[in-house]
């Protein structure tokens, strides 16, 4: 059983169009991650939130850490070809710097 | 500068064989993971090296495999008598030392080696 639920796992949508990717947990985080991994790399880093309620934007993407810090959601506006990736997410505990990593959402956004 | 590297890329070997991964993290991190990704899922967590402390192996799914890091640098994830649910992308990150609650530091991952057990 993961930990750390992320759904859909795979998505695909057209260009220009909007979408959101959840990640769900019934364990709270001190702070949670998303990542963004393309085929033969490893995952890179996009965004860290660490306060509950917390929102980051990232040009045309938006991060949100729930208010009891369980769960969190990327959207991603007016989505691009160059948005097609696997995008991961990632939370840590106050137990050390491991990261409890979800399932993945698999994005392919067609031209 | 340098990013995470890891050898080979790619690792195809017969089950029942042994198999060494190396991993070299970047200069100056004190900490160093390893995560095994079953294709297009999401990572495992194996192992953690934090500086000189003995490291954290509860990820470790059996006791044919085992990791070591040699003067806090260079690690090197060895899997035995390896059988074919072995076959995956083992991926390393390395990151400054964690300090306690409250701070986390950016885990930087390399490229990953891609096992393949026949």
């Amino acid at each position: 059983t993961q930990l750390l639920e992320q759904s859909p796992q795979f998505l695909s949508i057209q260009e220009g169009e909007n979408l959101t990717v959840y990640c769900n947990s019934s364990s709270v985080f001190s702070s949670l991650q998303w990542y963004r991994q393309e085929p033969g790399e490893g995952p890179v880093l996009l965004v860290t939130v660490v306060t509950g309620g917390e929102v980051k934007k990232l040009k045309r993407l938006t991060f949100q850490f729930g208010d009891a810090r369980k769960d969190s959601s990327l959207h991603i506006t007016a989505a691009q070809p160059g948005d097609t990736g696997l995008y991961l997410c990632a939370g840590k505990t106050n137990a050390g710097n491991m990261l409890t990593f979800g399932g993945g959402t698999r994005l392919m956004v067609k031209p | 500068g340098a990013g995470v590297s890891q050898s080979p890329s790619n690792k195809v070997t017969e089950k029942g064989k042994d198999v060494e991964l190396r991993c070299d993290p970047i200069s100056g991190h004190t900490a160093l993971y390893w995560y095994r990704q079953s294709l297009g899922q999401g990572l495992e967590f194996l192992i953690y090296f934090q500086g000189n402390s003995a490291p954290d192996k509860s990820g470790l799914p059996s006791d044919r495999f085992s990791a070591e890091r040699t003067g806090g640098s260079v690690s090197t994830l060895t899997i035995q008598r390896t059988q074919q649910e072995d076959s995956a992308v083992y991926l390393c990150a390395s990151s400054h030392q964690y300090r306690g609650t409250g701070t986390s530091y950016e885990q930087y991952f390399g490229p990953g080696t891609r096992l393949t057990v026949t």
